[in-house]
């Protein structure tokens, strides 16, 4: 029944170590993206993908590979994790990009770097 | 570019009424607003497309400028749900259709 499903919900681990957050959508839609939100609440837009092709990669450290099989799914791997890797990580979607569409967000993924 | 918001938090009693602004340096083509609670996701409230447009959504209401390239958030008679953090998100450029720049937030506590 969950529109957008990521998995873990929380993911504790310690600084060097390489982690997976997956996404699932069911709504049938087109553009799903990550997005991090740090601990003084900002969300930042970190990658977009279009039915499977990556759009948009923002500064963001070559540490982090976003990977689409199909348009339903974009898991995030993370390679060497830092302690500024810390932060909640959303995955979302939207039917076709999001000028006239909303984002729909998953619950989130607390990552935790000790 | 991110979007400026204003202000940075709210506290009301329920049933006051509350105004939340989003600016921005650049030409806005859409402006988003979402509400998240406390630990869990944000939630889209509204999208606005057209310069002058004004949703309205239950008792929250929003409105669009495009010339002065702002939009604001109204939250009429408060209830205690209202409580959370509001984002306003713009597309990154007016031709990007796959990225939403955020606000920093409003922090709205709404209290008894």
């Amino acid at each position: 029944d969950t529109a957008v499903s990521q998995t873990p919900k929380y993911l504790v681990t310690q600084m060097g170590n390489d982690k997976s957050i997956k996404c699932e959508q069911n709504l049938g839609h087109d553009t799903m993206y990550w997005y991090k939100q740090d601990s003084k609440k900002f969300l930042k837009i970190m990658f977009s993908y279009n039915n499977k092709e990556l759009i948009i990669n923002e500064t963001v450290p070559n540490r982090f590979s976003p990977k689409s099989p199909d348009k339903a799914h974009l898991n995030l791997h993370i390679n060497s994790l830092e302690l500024g890797d810390s932060a909640v990580y959303f995955c979302a979607s939207s039917l076709q990009g999001i000028h006239n569409s909303p984002l729909h967000f998953g619950n989130g993924t607390r990552l935790t770097v000790t | 570019q991110q979007p400026v918001q204003s202000p940075q938090a709210v506290i009301l009693r329920e049933g006051e009424d509350a105004v939340i602004n989003c600016s921005s340096s650049k030409a806005l083509y859409s402006v988003h607003w979402y509400r998240q609670k406390h630990g869990e996701a944000p939630v889209f409230l509204m999208i606005l497309l057209k310069g002058g447009e004004q949703k309205g959504h239950d008792k929250i209401s929003a409105s669009f400028n495009e010339k002065k390239q702002q939009s604001s958030l109204y939250l009429t008679a408060s209830q205690l749900s209202y409580s959370g953090t509001y984002f306003c998100g713009t597309p990154s450029n007016s031709n990007s259709g796959y990225a939403l720049n955020f606000g920093k937030g409003t922090s709205l506590l709404v209290t008894p």
